[in-house]
């Protein structure tokens, strides 16, 4: 089975700083999906990127960017210019490809503290 | 921009009680499905609905579980006879037009269970 690690239980960071996320992963397929998952205290998941394992190409979105590493199986967040409203819990998750509907395999979380 | 969304926001039943989980997944998606959050752990994966059928559940989806889609809209799960274990925030997700695997899940802002 898939499992996700995430080894940072909490970070913090001051506001405008740079902070980087940890997610490592066991697999065996060669092909699947990456994703980081941003929880609020509302406690609402929301998509913050996404990485197709095939594409060697780090996926950015404005400030969150990923260093994906296959062989290392290593998924990190970069969050740039960090702001008071990135504060939340962060969730890696994976996702395998191929047919059907298999779930989200999560890690437990790290929570990101931003220092005004 | 279309959401999931979810009902009730919170629910409070005692032990042994039938409650049902409402969720109204993104129009135009295919795939549904449903997670739970048990406070302060990890997100964990439920079951998942395609073509109005359980394309895959895990360990934690036994027999007091099910899921329905009743009409065109509306995507739920039972609860036959909860249990204190039960008490969770329960997600719903759907997922869209190319299939199942590595596709975006959008999150619904989850039903607080309470079982006393």
């Amino acid at each position: 089975a898939q499992t996700v690690t995430q080894s940072q239980p909490e970070m913090s960071v001051q506001e405008a700083e740079t902070v980087t996320l940890s997610c490592t992963y066991d697999t065996s397929e060669s092909d699947y999906y990456l994703f980081w998952y941003k929880q609020p205290p509302s406690r609402q998941m929301i998509l913050v990127i996404r990485q197709e394992a095939y594409k060697q190409q780090n996926a950015t979105e404005n400030r969150f960017s990923v260093n994906f590493q296959k062989a290392a199986k290593s998924f990190s967040l970069k969050i740039s210019d960090s702001q008071l409203g990135d504060a939340a819990m962060y969730f890696c998750a994976y996702n395998e490809a191929g047919g059907g509907a298999d779930g989200l395999t999560f890690g437990k979380g790290t929570h990101l503290i931003i220092q005004p | 921009e279309p959401e999931v969304t979810q009902t009730p926001s919170h629910q409070v039943t005692q032990m042994g009680q039938e409650v049902i989980l409402r969720c109204v997944p993104i129009s135009n998606h295919l795939y549904f499905y449903w997670y739970r959050q048990i406070l302060g752990q990890k997100v964990e994966f439920l079951v998942s609905f395609y073509n109005n059928e359980i394309s895959e559940k895990s360990e934690i989806f036994d027999d007091q579980f099910s899921v329905e889609r009743p009409d065109g809209s509306n995507f739920t799960l039972k609860i036959r006879s909860t249990k204190l274990e039960d008490s969770a925030m329960y997600f719903c997700a759907s997922t869209g037009l190319a299939g199942g695997h590595g596709e975006t899940q959008y999150f619904g802002p989850g039903t607080r269970l309470l079982v006393l």
